[in-house]
This record gives structure tokens, C-alpha cells and sequence, in this order.
């Protein structure tokens, strides 16, 4: 079966750092995405994984190991415009076949 | 360089009427991807259609729903019957060609939110 799981709030302060965990069972691995959603808008792209390692972008860094099917979106300097829902997802499909499947989703509520 | 584009935004429909949703995808993108969120969760994959084909509809639930992606013009949700059940906000991505040229993300439009009442 699929199942993609994260945490579903966290706080943090704006300025300070946090860590978003995913972690994933799922049939097949071709890569792993993170998604910020704001309230009433629609998911954006943030970051890409397939091979393990971290990944960074600006004040977005993605962590993945394949082994322990887990991954983590790091947020450094945080502001309040990030407040927002991130979703992890995993492409399980064969080579090029673009179908994701979303975890439920972490609600990041910043405070000054 | 017009992003997914998805009509109506907003719907309101009354038990037993049908939603016709539209998605329009990005330029140059020939796959279309139907997903499902309730408030408070997350994306549920419904439909995976390229021109002419269901490509996978395993997410579709087997009755009242159903998609189309025609040669010309947008792809189609269709809801028939609508129930309260059906309330949520149905959002619609597109990809280029499945190739591995790119990260192969998902380009979402703004989503259309259906109410029945």
C-alpha cells in the first residue's frame, strides 16, 4: 500500500529553524517532492529528491534517505510568510510517469 | 505565460445537479492530473489523463465521476449527482511529456471549490 506520513502542526518563531519530517512506505520510488500550500491557493513547488543527500535552495534545504524511506524539509530564517501547509510526496510510478502521492500535510503556524 | 487555468473557481450545486470542472494546463503540457482535497487534508490523486487517453483512474471512485481530456479544448471533471460528500476543493496539474528532461513536478491551478448543498 501508499503511505506518506508527516506531521500534521508545527510552530516555530519567526527566525529561528525547523525541521519538517516525512517518512513514506510506498510501492515504488522515482523521487520525492516537497510542496507549500498556502490557505485557499494552490500547491507550489519547492524542492526535489532522488537520490539521497541534502538538497539546498535559498532558506529551503530537503534531506532524503531512500534506505530509511524518510525525508525533511528544513526552513532557516523564518518568516511569517511561511506560514503555510507543506506536503510530501512521492512519485511511485515507472520511469517518467509524473503521478504523485500526497501525505495529508504539515501545518507551520509562525509566530514573532 | 498563462500558469494551469481552472474554471469556475467557486460552485455551488444542490444534491442530485452535476459539476462540470475545467482545466486548462500550462502551455506545452500535455498531461493533466485530477486531485481531491478535503479541508484540513491532503491532495488525493483522482485521474491521470493525456489527450484522448485515461492514462490511470485508479483514484476515481466508480460511479457518478468521470474525466475527459479532449483533443481540443480543456479537460473535464465531471460529477454527476452530487451528494455533500462531494464538497471540496478539486485542483488540476499538469506536466510536459513524461520524460526524466526535468524534475517532472506538478504544476497546479488555483483549484475549484465546490459546495453542495
Amino acid at each position: 500500500g501508499q503511505n506518506i506520513d508527516q506531521p500534521t502542526e508545527m510552530t516555530a518563531t519567526e527566525g529561528a529553524i525547523v525541521q519538517i519530517n516525512c517518512t513514506y512506505q510506498t510501492s515504488g520510488f522515482n523521487g520525492l517532492f516537497w510542496y507549500q500550500q498556502h490557505a485557499g491557493e494552490a500547491p507550489t513547488f519547492l524542492s526535489y529528491n532522488v537520490l539521497d543527500g541534502l538538497e539546498e535552495k535559498g532558506r529551503f534545504s530537503s534531506f532524503l534517505s531512500r534506505s530509511k524511506g524518510y525525508s525533511y524539509l528544513l526552513l532557516k530564517e523564518l518568516q511569517m510568510k511561511d506560514s503555510a501547509s507543506y506536503l510530501c510526496a512521492v512519485r511511485d510510478g515507472p520511469g517518467g510517469y509524473n503521478k504523485l502521492i500526497f501525505g495529508a500535510g504539515t501545518r507551520l503556524a509562525v509566530h514573532p | 505565460n498563462a500558469g494551469v487555468m481552472q474554471n469556475p473557481r467557486h460552485l455551488v450545486r444542490r444534491r442530485g445537479q452535476e459539476a462540470r470542472l475545467r482545466c486548462s494546463p500550462m502551455k506545452g503540457h500535455s498531461h493533466v492530473y485530477w486531485y481531491r482535497q478535503l479541508p484540513e487534508e491532503g491532495l488525493k490523486f483522482m485521474v491521470y489523463l493525456q489527450k484522448e487517453n485515461i492514462i490511470d483512474e485508479s483514484g476515481m471512485p466508480k460511479e457518478r465521476f468521470s474525466a475527459e481530456f479532449p483533443k481540443e479544448g480543456p479537460s473535464i471533471l465531471r460529477i454527476q449527482q452530487v451528494v455533500r460528500g462531494d464538497s471540496a476543493a478539486y485542483f488540476c496539474a499538469s506536466s510536459p511529456k513524461d520524460r526524466w528532461a526535468n524534475t517532472g513536478e506538478l504544476f497546479f491551478g488555483e483549484g475549484s471549490r465546490l459546495t453542495v448543498l
